[in-house]
């Protein structure tokens, strides 16, 4: 099907282990963002991708690690959860930076750690 | 520091009536500024935009205001309906081509 994708839809895990949250994009996007989304907060980017093997953090990339070899993935790794990472984390993708209509949003990750 | 706030945390109106939703920014040099609607267990969807060059933008129900003076929008929505009912971020577009959203306010329409 066509859009953005994410997966797991929930997930928990235990503190400590190692988890990754994978988005899939079928428009060939050149942009792709991960947010997580925390009440009180509304959403805050963790990192984004510009294209294939450009990445680049954004307000809160601690804890978290990105890859993006092929356009259409934009896998989020959480290296050693913790429980301040317990989230709804919300993948996103856009055609050009700036261009404030073109930023789709996938169906979001609940993730609790434990 | 909050860049993009929304005061509000939930509104609650009647079917029929005008919901206002209210934003205020820091950052004079925001070129964009957008509402994003969200639905429990969905991911946000994007409703209207208006750039900093203008002051009012229009689309069906929903209108958009901007006060540059006043670091100022609002998202005006006439005639409010249940299905209405929902999130709704305001949301700045940043440097690295995200998304600088307000915590959100929590639109309820009564029939």
């Amino acid at each position: 099907d066509a859009g953005i994708t994410q997966s797991p839809r929930y997930k928990i895990t235990e503190t400590g282990r190692q988890v990754t949250l994978m988005c899939h994009q079928t428009w060939s996007h050149s942009y792709m963002f991960w947010y997580r989304q925390d009440l009180g907060h509304g959403l805050r980017l963790i990192y984004y991708s510009a294209a294939a093997d450009i990445t680049d953090k954004g307000e809160v990339p601690d804890g978290y690690v990105v890859s993006r070899s092929k356009t259409e993935n934009f896998p989020l790794t959480l290296e050693s959860a913790t429980r301040s990472q317990t989230s709804v984390y919300f993948c996103a993708s856009g055609v050009l930076a700036g261009v404030p209509d073109t930023q789709y949003f996938g169906p979001g990750t609940r993730l609790t750690v434990l | 520091d909050q860049q993009v706030k929304q005061n509000s945390p939930s509104l609650s109106v009647q079917e029929g009536r005008i919901s206002i939703l209210n934003c205020d920014y820091t950052n004079s040099m925001f070129d964009y500024f957008l509402w994003y609607k969200k639905y429990p267990a969905e991911g946000p969807t994007f409703l209207i935009s208006i750039s900093s060059i203008k002051d009012k933008n229009e689309d069906g129900r929903f209108t958009v205001f901007l006060n540059k003076s006043a670091k100022h929008l609002s998202l005006h929505i006439v005639p409010s309906q249940p299905g209405d009912s929902a999130v709704y971020f305001c949301a700045s577009s940043g440097s690295q081509g995200n998304l600088i959203f307000g915590k959100g306010t929590k639109l309820s329409v009564k029939p």
